[in-house]
């Protein structure tokens, strides 16, 4: 059972390059959440999804665009990194009030 | 507005002590819940516990209990006996309900516990 998978573990990119952040999920839950770990900040939303199809913002989405075509996939795009966007990025998924279940997460650098 | 604090930034222990994590949330909801998660050095994400706003009573887990105080919007986390391995950034959360009818998380800002040997 594989949960809340994400790629890639690990990356780099210059100012001004875009990429794509995946996340897939086995477990069949409607909700998808994409955070970001700042150090000493906890977590902040960036972007939510309630089924496939639906999306919207949460606290900090500048910079950041999702889509949800599937019930397992939730991607995030970066389209014009900045430094401010070093971060760590999890995915996590659950069903209506359950816990969240968390990937492992993304270390994203911009320089 | 919806909001966990976590006063405690950083907590260091010496093994077999106990500790207590505060957690003091506000919400403008009747109904919520509240969660604490375990990160360990390692970087993922644990979750410890779920606790419904109308379940008042303590919960103790081996050496973990929790205090739900509704009268005082804490929710504290305490470990009898620490252990090396509870070295970690803990978490507590509040459910927030969403514009489309979902619901999320709001984190504090986490404490970070050292346990020493």
């Amino acid at each position: 059972n594989a949960g809340v998978t994400q790629t890639p573990k690990f990356r780099i990119l210059k100012i001004g390059q875009s990429m794509t952040l995946q996340c897939a999920q086995d477990m069949n839950h409607n909700y998808m959440y994409w955070y970001r770990q700042d150090p000493g900040m906890g977590l902040k939303l960036i972007y939510y999804s309630v089924g496939a199809g639906i999306t919207d913002k949460g606290e900090v989405p500048n910079g950041y665009n999702v889509s949800r075509s599937t019930t397992e996939d939730f991607p995030l795009r970066l389209e014009l990194a900045a430094p401010s966007q070093t971060s760590v990025y999890f995915c996590a998924s659950s069903q209506y009030n359950s816990p969240l279940h968390f990937g492992n997460g993304t270390r994203l650098t911009v320089t | 507005a919806q909001k966990v604090t976590q006063a405690q930034t950083e907590i260091s222990v010496v093994e077999k002590e106990d500790v207590t994590l505060d957690c003091v949330y506000e919400t403008r909801d009747t109904t919520y819940y509240l969660f604490w998660y375990k990160q360990p050095p390692s970087g993922e994400l644990v979750f410890l516990i779920r606790r419904n706003s109308f379940d008042e009573q303590n919960e103790i887990s081996g050496r973990y209990s929790w205090n739900f105080q509704k009268s005082t919007s804490s929710f504290n986390f305490t470990i009898t006996a620490s252990q090396v391995v509870d070295s970690a950034v803990y978490f507590c959360a509040l459910s927030e309900v969403l514009n489309q009818a979902g619901t999320a998380l709001i984190f504090g800002k986490g404490t970070t516990l050292s346990v020493s040997s």
